[in-house]
């Protein structure tokens, strides 16, 4: 079965940085993506990590440890605005398999003034 | 279009009426997925599409689930004889290519009560 934790909740303050965990174990592995979603929205492409390392984005990181199952989101200078959930995402298919991706449960940050 | 577009925003229905929810991708997307959220969760992968061919559907909860795209673009989820358990944000996605890498570009969803 595919397995992804993330912490349910978080909370940070204005201007601060946060970083968001998400592990994994999964029965194959093309690549881990990070969503932002606003409550009521859709979900919205934030970062894709599928080698080691980090990938940084303006305010936005993103970290990739496949040897053990690990990834965070990293977010900087915390505006009111960042308040949301966060989904972490595993590509388990094979070249072929389109972008079927299995989320984790999401991951809703608060940003306190 | 501008976006992925889903229609109807809402949907209420009874117990045991069929539903149809309709999907538009964005102009020229190849990939076409459906997902299901439950309200506080990450969203639940469903079934998806390569132009019209529906590449793989194991995520279809049983067989009253079937979804078409017979023409490349617009996408149809059907669920028959709707349940309570059916209740749940419908999501639509679409994305340019097959690659690995696409990300996807997600629609504002159906919202289904079943009562």
């Amino acid at each position: 079965g595919q397995n992804i934790d993330q912490p349910t909740e978080m909370t940070a303050t204005e201007g601060a940085i946060v970083q968001i965990n998400c592990t994994y174990q999964t029965s194959g592995f093309n690549g881990l993506f990070w969503y932002q979603q606003h409550a009521g929205e859709a979900p919205t492409f934030l970062s894709y990590n599928v080698l080691d390392g980090l990938e940084e984005k303006g305010r936005f990181s993103s970290f990739l440890s496949r040897s053990k199952g690990y990834s965070y989101l990293l977010l900087k200078e915390l505006q009111m605005k960042d308040s949301a959930s966060y989904l972490c995402a595993v590509r388990v298919g094979w070249d072929n398999a389109g972008n079927m991706l299995t989320f984790g449960g999401g991951t809703r940050l608060m940003v306190k003034p | 279009g501008a976006g992925v577009s889903q229609s109807p925003r809402y949907k209420v229905t009874k117990r045991g009426q069929d539903v149809a929810l309709r999907c538009d991708p964005i102009s020229g997307h190849v990939s076409l997925y459906w997902y299901r959220q439950a309200l506080g969760q990450g969203p639940e992968f469903l079934t998806y599409f390569n132009y019209e061919a529906q590449q793989d559907k194991s995520g279809l909860p049983n067989d009253r689930f079937s979804a078409e795209r017979p023409e490349g673009s617009i996408s149809t989820l059907t669920i028959q004889r709707t349940e309570q358990r059916d209740s749940a944000m419908y999501r639509c996605a679409s994305s340019g290519g097959t690659a690995y890498y696409e990300k996807l570009f997600f629609g504002s969803g159906t919202q289904l009560s079943v009562l």
